[in-house]
């Protein structure tokens, strides 16, 4: 089946920093990834769809500046929480679709937890 | 907006079947259901979906009313690890957004 990795799984940072997250599609090639959070005992929310080659587009309320987003391969996606702060603290998972066009399918990946102190 | 209507909770015994309903009665005639399922701390899984006619593959079922209003996702021997939030998602595949819209799901619960 299709897979999908982040990296870290978990990381811990001081207020202030930025911290880069990974999203690679080991097995197959993604045109569009998307990233989602997902807060303790609650859903998950979509922060952004990610393009390769173009920019990303964000939902409402998720401020692009501060989440930044690279998808420069159909591989790898990248999020960046730029000048991380406390309430920044979740669980960050991003999915991949693959680029075969009759494929809708979104695939998971294992998901990052990120705790900001 | 919510699309789908599932019950928050269920509990199913080893080995029994769990059914998991899902509603979703102003369905447009191009979305699809589909069904993924999260395990704790980890990422959703995909599970199955179908249009209007029934599914079935290794993990699952999906049963799709005529009406396709709604719609039932069947394991058919669960298992102490199908414990799990199950999500009842519908999508149009049609158009670029592609979205995910998830929905609060179903915690199933599966005991000894």
């Amino acid at each position: 089946g299709a897979v999908v990795s982040q990296h870290p799984s978990r990381v811990i940072c001081k207020s202030g920093t930025s911290v880069k997250i990974e999203c690679r599609s080991l097995d197959f090639q993604a045109t569009t990834m998307f990233w989602y959070r997902q807060f303790p005992k609650k859903s998950l929310m979509l922060m952004a769809t990610s393009n390769e080659g173009s920019k990303a587009t964000y939902e409402q309320g998720v401020e692009k500046d501060k989440f930044l987003i690279n998808h420069a391969s159909l591989t790898l996606s990248t999020l960046t929480v730029t000048s991380a702060h406390p309430e920044d603290s979740s669980f960050y998972i991003c999915s991949a679709r693959p680029a075969i066009s009759y494929q809708e399918t979104q695939y998971f990946g294992p998901g990052t937890r990120l705790l900001v102190l | 907006d919510a699309k789908t209507t599932q019950p928050p909770s269920m509990d199913c015994a080893e080995g029994r079947a769990a059914n998991l309903p899902c509603n979703h009665s102003t369905i447009s005639g191009n979305e699809y259901v589909y069904w993924y399922r999260q395990i704790h701390s980890q990422g959703p899984q995909y599970i199955i979906h179908g249009l209007k006619n029934n599914e079935t593959n290794e993990m699952a079922s999906l049963i799709i009313t005529e009406d396709r209003k709604s719609s039932t996702l069947i394991l058919p021997h669960a298992t102490l690890r199908d414990t799990a939030v199950y999500y009842c998602i519908v999508r149009d595949h049609t158009g670029t957004a592609s979205k995910l819209t998830f929905g609060t799901g179903t915690r199933l619960q599966v005991t000894l």
